[in-house]
């Protein structure tokens, strides 16, 4: 079946550091790949996606590369807000009539 | 765009009493989705329908639980009876197919309080 493992959390970083979560996972087929966000009491919203391999996804500086020889679909931020602080979740979908499969989330915190 | 509605987006009830949270999702998606979020159990799906049709009721956690989609622009997830364990945020997400590409559109989500 398809799973999805990202990095154990919380994760705390000063503002401007570098950002790095891992992900991982395991599916059938050639799934696509998704970057959630959820903000403090809000709902979850797409930061960014990827749909075949080598793919890189990209949104308001975060970035992730597709990366099938390792499977994996690490997110990246070269420089970090105060304003990214909150939890992060890790997808996949792959085949018809599919479902989202999401990682734990991580939570993070960024102090200025 | 409204995006996902959810309502009521705050519920607080007596163990015991049946609780409904209801669902507009996108005009145009002909996915739905019901999630339900905890500390201990992270995002959980429960069910998901395609064209107003149940596709995967497989996470719905016992027969309390039960969900329609009479039309393309309303569902409904109700319990019957609430339990202090059904305590969680729930949501509802849309997308235009299950096509593995189509993003998730998420609601505010429902926060239910079952004392």
């Amino acid at each position: 079946g398809n799973s999805v493992t990202q990095m154990e959390g919380p994760v705390t970083l000063s503002e401007e550091a570098f950002l790095t979560i891992n992900c991982t996972y395991t599916a059938t087929g050639y799934p696509s790949l998704f970057w959630y966000v959820q903000y403090p009491g809000e709902g979850l919203q797409l930061l960014l996606k990827a749909t075949k391999a080598d793919d890189k996804g990209s949104n308001k500086g975060f970035e992730a590369t597709y990366r099938k020889e390792t499977t994996s679909f690490h997110l990246e931020k070269g420089s970090v807000q105060v304003s990214d602080s909150a939890v992060y979740f890790c997808a996949l979908r792959s085949g018809a009539n599919s479902k989202l499969t999401f990682g734990k989330g991580i939570t993070l915190s960024v102090r200025p | 765009d409204a995006g996902v509605i959810q309502s009521p987006r705050h519920e607080v009830t007596e163990m015991g009493q049946e609780v409904t949270l209801r669902c507009k999702p996108i005009s145009g998606h002909n996915s739905l989705f019901w999630y339900r979020q905890t500390m201990m159990r992270g995002l959980e799906l429960l069910i998901y329908f395609n064209n107003n049709v149940p596709i995967d009721d497989s996470g719905m956690p016992e027969d309390r639980f039960s969900a329609k989609m009479p039309n393309a622009s309303f569902s409904t997830l109700k319990i019957q009876p609430s339990e202090p364990r059904d305590s969680a945020v729930y949501f509802c997400a849309s997308s235009l197919s299950l096509a593995p590409g189509d993003e998730q559109f998420f609601g505010p989500g429902t926060r239910l309080t079952v004392l």
